[in-house]
């Protein structure tokens, strides 16, 4: 089973506007992480949150991590055209850092 | 910059043939990962890899094998391949590193079976 679940599935805003995408997983973690994945291409990695911080910039993006609740948000704001993309969520589980577990990603639509 | 490179961006094989995908980085990166991606499932890992001629399954290894004869070369191979193979392959790369953990992607090998 995934250990990270993203919701939504498929989020269309326009541009100017923020988007928040949700991921909540299932196990004790060491950091999580978010990727970005242009259309048909390998993933980006975008920012990676320890399980000790609570919540972390960079540029437009801002990620929490609440470990009680095992989830985390991803805020893009004032999102572009060019920030249409899939965005997934990932833990290193309890593996110790060994594997590295994907959702199943949020669709984001920026529309111009 | 990291680089993870895929032998192929697309690959047309028919059922049965023996397939092989490879994937070579350039950071000297002790893990290496293999996942496909499918529609709505996200990335399910297929086989990983923490250091040379160790290989250790993922989530749904049947079907496929893996080789890393070299630090920097890891290799997935479908045996008989199906049509239920056809999909996206990513390879990955990461240094594990006081817990961190961020993984490189190479471009996808998009692998049609028919």
């Amino acid at each position: 089973s995934q250990q990270g679940e993203e919701d939504p599935q498929a989020l269309s805003i326009q541009e100017g506007e923020n988007a928040t995408m949700n991921c909540s997983y299932k196990t004790s973690i060491n950091n999580l992480q978010w990727y970005r994945q242009n259309s048909g291409r390998g993933l980006v990695h975008l920012i990676l949150i320890r399980s000790n911080e609570r919540e972390k910039h960079s540029g437009r993006l801002r990620v929490t991590l609440d470990t009680s609740k095992k989830s985390s948000s991803l805020l893009i704001t004032a999102s572009r055209a060019a920030d249409t993309a899939s965005y997934f969520c990932a833990t290193d589980g309890d593996t110790g850092g060994f594997k590295t577990i994907f959702g199943a990603g949020t669709r984001l639509f920026v529309k111009a | 910059d990291v680089k993870v490179t895929q032998s192929s961006r697309y690959l047309v094989k028919r059922t049965g043939e023996k397939v092989f995908l490879e994937c070579v980085q350039d950071m000297d990166h002790e893990n290496m990962f293999w996942y496909r991606q499918d529609p709505g499932l996200g990335l399910r890992l297929i086989y990983f890899s923490y250091d040379v001629k160790m290989k250790e399954k993922g989530d749904i290894p049947e079907g496929y094998s893996v080789s890393r004869e070299k630090k920097e070369r890891f290799s997935l191979i479908l045996e008989s391949a199906s049509t239920n193979q056809t999909s996206m392959y990513l390879c990955a790369s990461s240094l594990v590193k006081l817990g961190l953990t961020e993984a490189f992607f190479g471009q996808g090998t998009r692998l049609t079976v028919v």
